[in-house]
């Protein structure tokens, strides 16, 4: 069956720009999860949905990041007046409902700000 | 807060060789304890977990082994193989839904 999609694949974008990454988690999946893969920072979580709702936004790094998810489908992470920091790749994961379910990851969004 | 420490990389093994990679976590409760594998221009993929002290999780001739007692789960595998070639990341999930990851440790194998 499918698994987690993520687009778009890379993103070049320019300083100050806003950008919209879209997650299609597996479907059936409740949780969904937004992570960071950066270099010097490695991976880092940054939100968590269950069904619509995001439980735990402990991770964003700033108001400029922010999250939703409609149907408990698909995600989008926005990310407002980029700044050269945010340059990473963003993974998007989801499994079924429960800490202990295993979380597929999809692909990533390699990010660029220049 | 929870964090996972693993040895810094790269390793450089050849093939045949023996493979530890060690992870030690911190936690405030009772985590359940994870290895993903991310291959060359692949995503992040489970290899095994466990969820208890002394569990051991084992998969394409990985181990590794909760160790309550010194905070540890160590992956290993006798008989490393050129596409095990990758990064591998120590995870743990505690209170919270989400991975808390370690820094990663790329492994080459060389023929």
């Amino acid at each position: 069956g499918a698994g987690v999609s993520q687009s778009p694949s890379n993103k070049v974008t320019e300083k100050g720009k806003d950008v919209e990454l879209r997650c299609d988690p597996i479907s059936g999946h409740t949780a969904l999860y937004w992570y960071r893969q950066s270099l010097g920072q490695g991976l880092e979580f940054l939100i968590y949905f269950q069904g619509n709702s995001a439980p735990d936004k402990s991770g964003l790094p700033s108001d400029r990041f922010s999250a939703e998810r409609t149907g408990g489908s698909v995600s989008t992470l926005t990310i407002q007046r980029t700044q050269q920091e945010d340059s990473a790749v963003y993974l998007c994961a989801s499994s079924l409902q429960g800490v202990l379910n295993e979380q597929f990851f999809g692909p990533g969004t390699r990010l660029t700000v220049l | 807060g929870d964090s996972v420490t693993q040895m810094e990389g790269p390793v450089t093994l050849s093939e045949e060789a023996f493979l530890t990679i060690n992870c030690t976590y911190t936690a405030t409760g009772y985590p359940s304890l994870f290895w993903y594998v991310q291959y060359p221009g692949e995503g992040l993929q489970l290899l095994l977990k466990a969820t208890k002290a002394d569990d051991k999780g084992s998969n394409k001739g990985f181990e590794a082994t909760y160790r309550k007692e010194t905070t540890s789960f160590h992956l290993e595998k006798g008989s490393v193989q050129v596409s095990d070639s990758a990064v591998y990341f120590c995870a743990l999930v505690d209170a919270g839904n989400m991975l808390t990851f370690g820094g990663g440790t790329r492994l080459m194998v060389k023929p």
